[in-house]
């Protein structure tokens, strides 16, 4: 149990759709990030929030958004839905800073399908 | 490009075997390096945390070991039973900025009864 919890755990979506999923991280747990796994992969970073700021992005276009709230939510927003964009999108949280290498803990992810 | 590279990418092995699990990443200025567990379909849970400062960790029948001069990082598993069955990922932060971890591809792991 890592105390970070994801909803939906599964959802289809068809192509050009707007999809939002959602985490709720520990109390104190003040960095977020987000993660798209493909089959067979390890996960990519999306990007990170800390303290309601996004302040890191990995390779992923701007139809990639979050927002991070102030009671430990999250959430990460996909427009423009393309097939594959089809993943396990993972979040994961960790204590304090973004830089004091906490260990980072994840949640069991949402699989979005996309047709 | 930072890369994180896992070998073997399977490994299927007999119970009670000890085993060795390995990470490669192309940039030594590492932050820190982690060991993470999945099972199928379900999220990561990790397992050690190794600081850019460390040479190992260790956690039960678990022993992570990191030599950033040749960018590796081996996962000792002894006395490997089945429940040790999983996807083993390995991922590396590297330092000066806020750019979330790159993992390997992983490497699956089934241990025989």
């Amino acid at each position: 149990e890592t105390g970070v919890t994801q909803s939906p755990t599964h959802l289809i979506k068809t192509r050009g759709q707007q999809v939002t999923l959602r985490c709720s991280s520990q109390s104190g747990h003040n960095t977020v990030s987000w993660y798209q796994q493909a089959l067979g992969q390890g996960p990519q970073f999306i990007f990170q929030y800390y303290r309601e700021e996004e302040n890191g992005r990995g390779n992923f276009p701007p139809r990639f958004s979050g927002l991070q709230f102030p009671n430990y939510s999250s959430e990460l927003n996909v427009n423009a839905l393309e097939l594959d964009d089809s993943a396990l999108y993972l979040c994961a949280s960790s204590l304090d800073r973004p830089h004091s290498g906490n260990t980072i803990y994840f949640g069991e992810g949402s699989w979005l399908t996309v047709v | 490009k930072q890369e994180v590279t896992q070998i073997p990418a399977a490994l299927s092995v007999p119970e009670g075997e000890n085993l060795v699990l390995n990470c490669s990443f192309t940039d030594s200025a590492i932050y820190n390096l982690q060991w993470f567990r999945q099972d199928p379909g379900k999220g990561l849970t990790s397992l050690l945390l190794i600081q850019s400062s460390q040479r190992e960790q260790t956690s039960g029948r678990l022993n992570a070991s990191l030599d950033k001069s040749s960018g590796r990082s081996t996962l000792y598993i002894a006395a490997s039973q089945p429940g040790d069955s999983a996807t083993y990922l390995c991922a590396v932060k590297w330092g000066g900025g806020a750019d979330g971890l790159t993992f390997g591809k992983g490497t699956h792991l089934i241990i025989q009864p």
